[in-house]
């Protein structure tokens, strides 16, 4: 399945099948990105970051692609399992501060996968 | 493995009670910072800390403030809580460029009646 973006917040994928996570993100100048994985009732989880040099990434059964053309970043997850089901974030880096750096998030997608 | 707490899973507050929320990080990162996440709005950040003593504003500082005496440790406090300050609020630490990813606390759900 894929989702385009925020206006689907919701995303249900058949358990075996993979799974396409969109975002759109803000700033043409953001330079570092990051997948994050929230399950509910616990923090976000760190699941893969992509810097703006790098037009893909892989990990473990997840893969992130960045466009920087059209501004757009996605998240494949290979073989979709049950313990996927939760919310996915993408995050982009908008500037650095006094050695910190600030991250916007987007408001997420829920995955939901059905057996 | 990063490890960042919280103290307090559930808080229950009256309005006008000052409330602590503590974060500690055992990674010796040099950055701190606090958000807030609600429903349909996704995480919005409330302070940030690069060094102890340091602190910065970060979208929504408005009703409260931290402190950071320790590298470890980050404190945000609401000084007279309202309603609207009903929450959750997650920590997170990193280190400074090139390996900045941020990683999260569990999560702080205040309820402010």
């Amino acid at each position: 399945g894929e989702n385009v973006g925020l206006h689907l917040p919701t995303l249900s994928v058949q358990e075996g099948d993979n799974s396409i996570i969109n975002c759109a993100y803000s700033n043409s100048a953001s330079d570092y990105f990051i997948w994050y994985k929230q399950e509910s009732g616990k923090g976000p989880q760190f699941i893969i970051d992509i810097r703006s040099n790098m037009d893909k990434r892989q990990g473990q059964r997840v893969t992130v692609l960045l466009n920087k053309t059209v501004k757009h970043l996605s998240l494949q997850i290979a073989a979709t399992q049950p313990g996927d089901s939760a919310v996915y974030f993408c995050a982009e880096r908008v500037g650095v501060t006094g050695g910190g750096n600030k991250l916007t998030f987007g408001t997420g997608t829920q995955l939901k996968v059905e057996l | 493995d990063v490890k960042v707490t919280q103290s307090s899973r559930y808080l229950v507050k009256r309005t006008g009670e000052k409330v602590f929320l503590e974060c500690v990080q055992d990674m010796d990162h040099e950055n701190m910072f606090w958000y807030r996440q609600d429903p349909g709005l996704g995480l919005r950040l409330i302070y940030f800390s690069y060094d102890v003593k340091m602190k910065e504003k970060g979208d929504i500082p408005e009703g409260y403030s931290v402190s950071r005496e320790k590298k470890e440790r980050f404190s945000l406090i609401l000084e007279s809580a309202s309603t609207n300050q009903t929450s959750m609020y997650l920590c997170a630490s990193s280190s400074p460029f090139p390996k900045e990813t941020q990683y999260f606390g569990p999560g702080t759900r205040l309820l402010v009646l």
